[in-house]
């Protein structure tokens, strides 16, 4: 199994501004991936970060929007650009121990956008 | 990944079996029938999965239609704790895209 951790657990923050979120795992995974859940909606896939390429997005999904960093096989940063309260959901990483087997999740970022 | 059928909500007893149902009738042999649930305020939790047999695990049991057009999550005994949305999503071996795709699940509620 994997460990995830994600910083920062919740924020508030005012449209406009930009919030970074770090996924961290206690093992080298390949593949990561970054999802957002909407208020009372299931998951959506933003984008697939593999350590050494960029990362690459969903439809309806920009990299000046959503900028990604994948630094090491460990790590990994979302960030949300120029924030509107449309972006208040949850933002979760998930990893990939092996392809195709299960995928294991962090506890999520609830961001508030004002 | 081709789409899953689910209810949107079921309700179960405490201590008594749930079968938790899953429709994919466009399923494609390389597919495997996941499994994943999400108590209230956490990350998805990995349940199951499984390609053609039965499988089972200390969480639950899946049960895999003949023709693999269809899929049951059995938990044998419900706790409280087992209230979750449970997904039901078909995830290609092999296949250069990782990422699972939620549908909108089953809602399990579970009373005292």
């Amino acid at each position: 199994s994997a460990v995830i951790s994600q910083k920062p657990s919740r924020d508030i923050c005012q449209r406009g501004t930009s919030l970074t979120i770090q996924c961290q795992v206690d093992s080298q995974v390949t593949m990561m991936f970054w999802y957002r859940q909407q208020p009372g909606q299931s998951l959506t896939l933003i984008a697939t970060a593999n350590q050494g390429s960029e990362a690459t997005y969903e439809s309806g999904f920009v990299i000046d929007k959503f900028p990604i960093s994948r630094p090491n096989l460990t790590f990994s940063t979302l960030t949300v650009s120029n924030m509107s309260p449309e972006d208040s959901s949850i933002y979760l990483c998930s990893v990939d121990l092996r392809q195709g087997g299960e995928q294991y999740f962090g506890p999520g970022t609830r961001l508030t956008v004002t | 990944d081709a789409k899953t059928t689910q209810p949107n909500s079921m309700e179960s007893n405490e201590e008594e079996p749930v079968h938790l149902p899953c429709n994919h009738s466009t399923i494609s042999g390389t597919d495997y029938i996941h499994w994943y649930r999400q108590l209230p305020s956490q990350g998805p939790e990995y349940v199951i999965h499984g390609l053609t047999s039965n499988v089972n695990n200390r969480m639950a049991s899946l049960a895999i239609a003949e023709d693999r057009k269809s899929s049951t999550l059995i938990l044998h005994r419900a706790t409280l704790r087992d209230a979750a949305v449970y997904y039901c999503i078909l995830r290609a071996v092999g296949g250069s895209q990782g990422n699972l795709i939620f549908g909108k699940g089953t809602k399990l509620s579970v009373k005292p």
